[in-house]
């Protein structure tokens, strides 16, 4: 069993349209992430949440609206795409919120490509 | 705020040659450190973290870091690579207080015969 999935691997979509990706951890985990990993490989945290709780919002667009129904998932919406939203999208959850509660277990990532 | 930083954007080595990988980090507070590695396609594996103790730690693939709190470095060593190290390696810092990481950005060990 997958224990971060991420759905869709791929999303091909152009500029303007609005698109969600989906999250789910079945590790009992407390703590969930959205990281965005541009071109160069540069992975920076966008979001985290701590049951259900919004705990960090990093200074990212208000395109951008995570939802976490309950504490096994967490999805991110993004309306009007841009061509710089391009990148992949990781997800990621850890036992609870805490500084030692690594490791992070991340998903294989959502690539999405704006055109 | 917490930084990490990753001096070589690639580190090309043969097989079976030892390989050093730097990281430095910046922080006012205590921190965690960890290193990462993300296979084509794929996300990221904790390879190694260091919390608290000793400050020599080791993977169970051979590879090893070392806290060194005077340099503020976290580099990672491995004595003798294989091809299937080929992939890329991040070091990351955890935000005081808090599990979220930041992320040095990687270095690419290319592994050839």
């Amino acid at each position: 069993d997958t224990a971060v999935s991420q759905t869709p691997k791929y999303l091909v979509t152009q500029m303007g349209n609005d698109k969600s990706i989906k999250c789910e951890q079945n590790l009992g985990h407390d703590t969930m992430y959205w990281y965005k990993q541009d071109s160069k490989k540069f992975l920076k945290i966008m979001f985290s949440y701590n049951n259900k709780e919004l705990i960090i919002n990093e200074t990212v667009p208000n395109r951008f609206s995570p939802k976490s129904p309950d504490k096994a998932h967490l999805n991110l919406h993004i309306n009007s795409l841009e061509l710089g939203d391009s990148a992949v999208y990781f997800c990621a959850s850890s036992q609870d919120a805490g500084p030692r509660s690594s490791p992070l277990h991340f998903g294989n990532g959502t690539r999405l490509t704006v055109t | 705020a917490q930084s990490v930083t990753q001096l070589d954007s690639q580190v090309p080595v043969f097989e079976e040659a030892p390989v050093e990988l730097r990281c430095n980090y910046s922080s006012s507070v205590s921190v965690y450190l960890f290193w990462y590695v993300q296979y084509p396609n794929q996300g990221l594996q904790l390879l190694l973290k260091y919390l608290s103790g000793s400050t020599l730690v080791e993977s169970i693939n051979g590879f090893e870091a070392e806290f060194n709190k005077s340099q503020t470095s976290f580099h990672l060593r491995k004595p003798s690579v294989h091809i299937s190290d080929t992939a890329e390696y991040f070091c990351a810092v955890s935000r005081s207080g808090y599990s979220t990481l930041t992320f040095g950005k990687g270095t690419m060990l290319l592994v050839s015969p």
